[in-house]
């Protein structure tokens, strides 16, 4: 198994600009999130699904769009960069049956420069 | 709405012991969680407590009180690789309700 697998591991944008950030899982995890993290300020989600066809906003979801067409991939939109968004991404997921254990699993990050 | 609060900072002495505590202020409580981040690296998992008491996982354990809205990991006999952010998690709803992380308590052992 690979676990949970996020491209691109580095990225460098120009304000304005638009990208996605991929999220994979091939642990068939209904569960799925993406987190910022900057410094001093923790992991802060942004959005989350609990599958298929089903996406919430976190606590900072402004900026970014998420879809889910399918269980496995969870891609993480920013629609016109801004240096705000400056940041380390990670992508967690969890079967929803065991979200009561607390244990996500991470990947190992996206670091976003937004120049 | 839930808040955690962590220190920012610990050092400790290679050998030692140290404890990072949490407290957290949630609507409802679902169980308190900590993860380990070394430098450039992911969030893993360490510990889950739901039930106040004491849970022990080899040189670390975690512990939780309820009633004090009020948790703590414990490290002992620290080694030099422990140097690492320390981050509690909770939830404060059932269901699908997402896990929201403290701001992370750096540690640094120091030989």
């Amino acid at each position: 198994n690979a676990g949970v697998t996020q491209t691109p591991k580095f990225q460098v944008l120009k304000t304005g600009q638009s990208m996605t950030l991929q999220c994979a899982q091939d642990m068939n995890h209904e569960y799925m999130s993406w987190y910022r993290q900057d410094p001093g300020m923790g992991l802060r989600l942004i959005h989350y699904s609990v599958g298929a066809g089903i996406t919430d906003q976190g606590e900072v979801p402004n900026g970014y769009n998420v879809s889910r067409s399918t269980t496995e991939d969870f891609p993480l939109r920013l629609l016109s960069a801004a240096p705000s968004q400056t940041s380390v991404y990670f992508c967690a997921s969890i079967p929803i049956l065991a979200l009561n254990t607390g244990e996500l699993f991470f990947g190992e990050g996206s670091r976003l420069t937004v120049l | 709405g839930q808040s955690l609060e962590q220190p920012s900072e610990v050092t400790a002495v290679e050998g030692a012991i140290v404890q990072i505590n949490c407290t957290y202020q949630t609507s409802g409580f679902y169980g308190l969680s900590w993860y380990q981040q070394h430098d450039g690296g992911a969030p893993t998992f360490l510990s889950y407590n739901a039930l106040d008491g004491l849970e022990e996982t080899g040189r670390f354990s975690s512990f939780l009180s309820r009633s004090d809205s009020y948790g703590y990991l414990l490290l002992q006999e620290l080694q030099m690789k422990d140097s690492a952010s320390y981050f509690c998690a909770v939830r404060d709803g059932g269901g699908n309700t997402p896990l929201v992380f403290g701001k992370g308590t750096r540690l640094s052992v120091i030989a």
